[in-house]
């Protein structure tokens, strides 16, 4: 089966615009994750979807970030009046449940955002 | 909350030998899990090994194997037999149980493999 996807692969935009970054889980993971990975570090947590809620948004750096996964399946990062600092490695993962060894993540190739 | 340290920013090992990469972390939890994921230049985080913390046993997979020493709060990964496709950034991740489950992950090693 197929793995976690996400599009675009790669996204420059100016200071200042709105851009979108899609996540496509595994078929029948309930469980999604977004995290930001920036230069040199390791990823970051930013939020966590469990069906379509998110249950966990507590790694969002500010409000002009924002998650939709209107479904429970395709999820959809939004960055609204982007800046420089936002340039990373966007990184989603799916999980089948949240649970024990079921909850293992499983990770996509990642959003690389440059911000000129 | 819980933090990851990997103090050993790059590591290098010819191949066919044996490497040991470092991870220390910070948690008031008792149960828990702990993951080594291999990241090479294609992006995608590769899951390595895992440990259940309520287990004693060192978890192991093929050639990689790992020292997990729970009082100490460290977690260091060995890689026998090196091969080139071993070179990639390896990460040290930290999940709690319950709630989102969400992974901390330390900052990484680069490992380079040489010939």
């Amino acid at each position: 089966g197929a793995g976690v996807s996400q599009t675009p692969s790669n996204k420059v935009t100016e200071k200042g615009k709105y851009v979108e970054l899609r996540c496509d889980p595994i078929s029948g993971h309930t469980a999604l994750y977004w995290y930001r990975q920036s230069l040199g570090q390791g990823p970051e947590f930013l939020i966590y979807f469990q069906g379509t809620g998110a249950a966990d948004d507590s790694g969002l750096p500010n409000d002009r970030f924002f998650a939709v996964r209107p479904e429970g399946s395709v999820s959809t990062l939004k960055i609204q009046r982007t800046e420089r600092g936002d340039s990373a490695v966007y990184l989603c993962a799916s999980s089948l449940r949240s649970s024990g060894r079921r909850g293992e993540q499983f990770f996509g190739p990642g959003t690389r955002l440059t911000v000129l | 909350a819980q933090t990851v340290t990997q103090s050993q920013p790059e590591m290098s090992v010819q191949e066919a030998e044996t490497v040991t990469l470092s991870c220390t972390y910070d948690t008031s939890e008792s149960d828990y899990y702990l993951f080594w994921y291999k990241q090479p230049p294609s992006r995608q985080m590769i899951l390595v090994i895992r440990q259940e913390a309520y287990k004693q046993q060192n978890a192991t997979e093929n050639r990689f194997s790992v020292n997990f020493q729970k009082a100490a709060k460290s977690f260091s990964l060995k890689i026998s037999d090196s091969q080139l496709g071993d070179a990639a950034m390896y990460f040290c991740a930290y999940r709690t149980q319950g709630g989102s489950e969400k992974l901390v992950f330390g900052k990484g090693t680069k490992l380079t493999v040489n010939p």
